[in-house]
């Protein structure tokens, strides 16, 4: 079975500065894609980016990246110039391409300084 | 090009009632998955439904709870006799495909009394 990791309850990060959010997964399979999803204080699920398993290519969305480790299982955000409206959860998802259905993270809370 | 809509938003129910909620997917999307988020906790994978079938429920519990996604009309999660246990958010998703991104609706926040 698959499993999801996140090993950061909170974080923290000043406005204007870069902060890296960390997932770590487990799977058998091949193909399959990562997603990391935000839920600010309204609890609507929002999507932030997502990455293939087979592209080599790290995936970026203007201020959001990711370092995707595909030996290592590892699969973390990178937010650059933090603005105070990326207050909230994140969530790291597995997504499998046989099932579809998702497994999520048990989420960090990000709060951003002004 | 409305995104995924939930009903209702919050839902109050008395144990031994029943919850029914509903789920309009996006336009296109013919793949329906539920999950449920306890308090402070990530979301739990339920059901996975396509138009008139139940592709995968193994994350739905045994008794008391059932989906469906008819051929006409929004899919529908029903609990019957809800227990204090079953208060969460309880959230929809709909795809285009199996391997397409899956997009979230607002959530209905069911409270047992």
């Amino acid at each position: 079975a698959q499993t999801v990791t996140q090993s950061q309850p909170e974080m923290s990060v000043q406005e204007a500065e870069t902060v890296t959010l960390s997932c770590t997964y487990d799977t058998s399979e091949s193909d399959y894609y990562l997603f990391w999803y935000k839920q600010p204080p309204s609890r609507q699920m929002i999507l932030v980016i997502r990455q293939e398993a087979y592209k080599q290519q790290n995936a970026t969305e203007n201020r959001f990246s990711v370092n995707f480790q595909k030996a290592a299982k590892s699969f973390s955000l990178k937010i650059s110039d933090s603005q105070l409206g990326d207050a909230a959860m994140y969530f790291c998802a597995y997504g499998s391409s046989n099932t579809g259905k998702l497994i999520f993270g048990q989420g960090t809370t990000l709060q951003v300084k002004p | 090009n409305a995104g995924v809509m939930q009903n209702p938003r919050h839902l109050v129910r008395r144990r031994g009632q029943e919850a029914r909620l509903r789920c309009s997917p996006m336009k296109g999307h013919s793949h329906v998955y539920w999950y449920r988020q306890l308090p402070e906790e990530g979301l739990k994978f339920m059901v996975y439904l396509q138009k008139e079938n139940i592709i995968d429920e193994s994350g739905m519990p045994k008794e008391r709870f059932s989906a469906e996604f008819p051929k006409e009309g929004p899919s529908i999660l029903r609990i019957q006799q809800v227990v204090r246990g079953d208060s969460a958010a309880y959230f929809c998703a709909s795809s285009e495909s199996l391997r397409e991104t899956q997009y979230f609706g607002p959530g209905t926040r069911l409270l047992v009394l």
